[in-house]
């Protein structure tokens, strides 16, 4: 079955300064990858998205992620985070073992932005 | 347009009662999900359906049961509830069947077996 790790379960970190979040997943075939964002007290809603073609995918609010399929990844990445940017952040997947109809969730990444 | 709307927002159980939780959407999609999200383990696929008079098994099915009578609405029920189900439940849809890749999540529904 498909299946997501995310390695950091929470990050600090201060106004402007970068953001990488990491994501791999398991499927070595066709996937699309996701990464969802929930804000404090709200829910879940879409960052970005990659089904094919530039592996570069840009997203909502500055963020960006970049799939390397050597590598199982699709880490989100933003230069400059702001405090309203505090959130969990989900990667996901879905892939043919599990069915397209089916989304696979890591374990979220919370991100807590210092002013 | 409300989008997805999951009633009740905050349940308190009892062991062993029962509860239905109500997923409706506006949005004319096929598919609908039920996840449960507890901390530290993400999203969890409990049932979800692709299409009216359909349901299929998620990751973690046990416990739960599923009826989608109605292409809006997706019902999840907890015949017999555990302190193990005590958990945030988030129903989702999506028009494409993640070719689309968008799922559309109702705000959550909080629910405490003590």
């Amino acid at each position: 079955a498909q299946s997501v790790s995310q390695h950091n379960h929470h990050v600090i970190l201060s106004e402007a300064a970068s953001l990488e979040l990491g994501c791999n997943y398991s499927y070595g075939g066709t996937v699309n990858l996701f990464w969802y964002v929930q804000y404090p007290g709200q829910h879940l809603q879409l960052l970005l998205k990659y089904f094919s073609g530039d592996p570069l995918v840009k997203g909502i609010k500055g963020f960006e992620a970049e799939f390397i399929k050597s590598k199982f990844s699709f880490n989100l990445r933003k230069p400059s985070v702001q405090w309203s940017d505090t959130a969990e952040y989900f990667c996901a997947v879905n892939a043919p073992p599990g069915g397209y109809q089916k989304v696979t969730f890591g374990t979220g990444t919370k991100l807590q932005v210092i002013p | 347009n409300a989008g997805v709307t999951q009633t009740p927002k905050f349940r308190v159980l009892k062991t062993g009662q029962s509860m239905t939780l109500l997923c409706a959407q506006d949005m004319n999609h096929e598919y609908m999900y039920w996840y449960r999200q507890d901390p530290g383990m993400g999203l969890r696929l409990i049932h979800y359906s692709v299409g009216e008079g359909t349901t299929a098994k998620g990751e973690v099915p046990d416990g739960y049961n599923v009826s989608r009578l109605k292409k809006q609405n997706f019902l999840l029920g907890l015949e017999s509830a555990a302190p193990s189900q005590t958990s945030v439940y988030f129903c989702a849809s999506d028009g494409e069947g993640g070719f689309a890749g968008e799922l559309f999540f109702g705000e959550g529904s909080r629910l405490t077996v003590l």
